[in-house]
């Protein structure tokens, strides 16, 4: 079965542009949630997918954005991109709410 | 809100030598379900073990057991006959039961970076 995962790999994006990141979950997994990892913050919840349906969001600004696909696919969206969100971005995907999280790569974001 | 607190930065043992890492979480929560999650230098988090609150009995998964308590809100990790290839940062992690409200996600520790000397 394949695991979780997630395009692309690495990104450069200049401060003010946008970003979309794609993840794959495992399939038949419907809970797709995304993570930011970074030295300062260490990892912090973004929001959770479930059925298409935004279940929950971290504390994050409106500027981060996702949603799922009826395939379970998801996709997160940064506007206006600033220094601060570089960060290795981490999808994981569940079968339910309340089963363990199987993480992909992740990508790696770099704002210059 | 939920905080958990790993205590251990970084920690180095030798090869076949068995390491415990710390772990404590806050809640007020009386259900929930605690893990920890493996990150070698490749970046990809790896479960490790889970284990359910509601569950007195320890989790084990190989050399990998957990001593859990849920009184202390104490949730530390043991690593046996420790191996080259458990070099990684550990995450201790929590997370509420979903439900109609849905998932909280995973809150997670700052991290151990364990380095097992050959």
């Amino acid at each position: 079965k394949a695991g979780v995962t997630q395009t692309p790999r690495y990104l450069i994006k200049t401060r003010g542009q946008q970003v979309t990141l794609s993840c794959s979950p495992i399939s038949g997994h419907r809970s797709v949630s995304w993570y930011q990892q970074t030295p300062g913050q260490g990892l912090q919840f973004l929001f959770e997918y479930f059925s298409e349906t935004q279940r929950n969001k971290g504390n994050f600004p409106g500027r981060f954005s996702g949603r799922q696909f009826s395939n379970s696919r998801s996709e997160m969206n940064v506007s206006t991109l600033e220094l601060g969100d570089s960060a290795l971005y981490l999808c994981a995907s569940s079968f339910g709410l309340n089963t363990e999280a199987f993480f992909g790569q992740g990508t790696r974001l770099t704002v210059v | 809100a939920q905080t958990v607190t790993q205590s251990q930065p970084e920690m180095s043992v030798q090869e076949a030598e068995t390491v415990t890492l710390s772990c404590t979480y806050d809640t007020s929560e009386n259900n929930y379900y605690l893990f920890w999650y493996k990150q070698p230098p490749s970046r990809q988090m790896i479960l490790v073990i889970r284990q359910e609150a509601y569950k007195q009995q320890n989790a084990t998964e190989n050399r990998f057991s957990v001593n859990f308590q849920k009184a202390a809100k104490s949730f530390s990790l043991k690593i046996s006959d420790s191996q080259l290839g458990d070099t990684a940062m550990y995450f201790c992690a929590f997370m509420r039961p979903g439900g109609v409200r849905g998932a909280d996600g995973l809150t997670f520790g700052k991290g151990t970076h364990l380095i097992i000397q050959p």
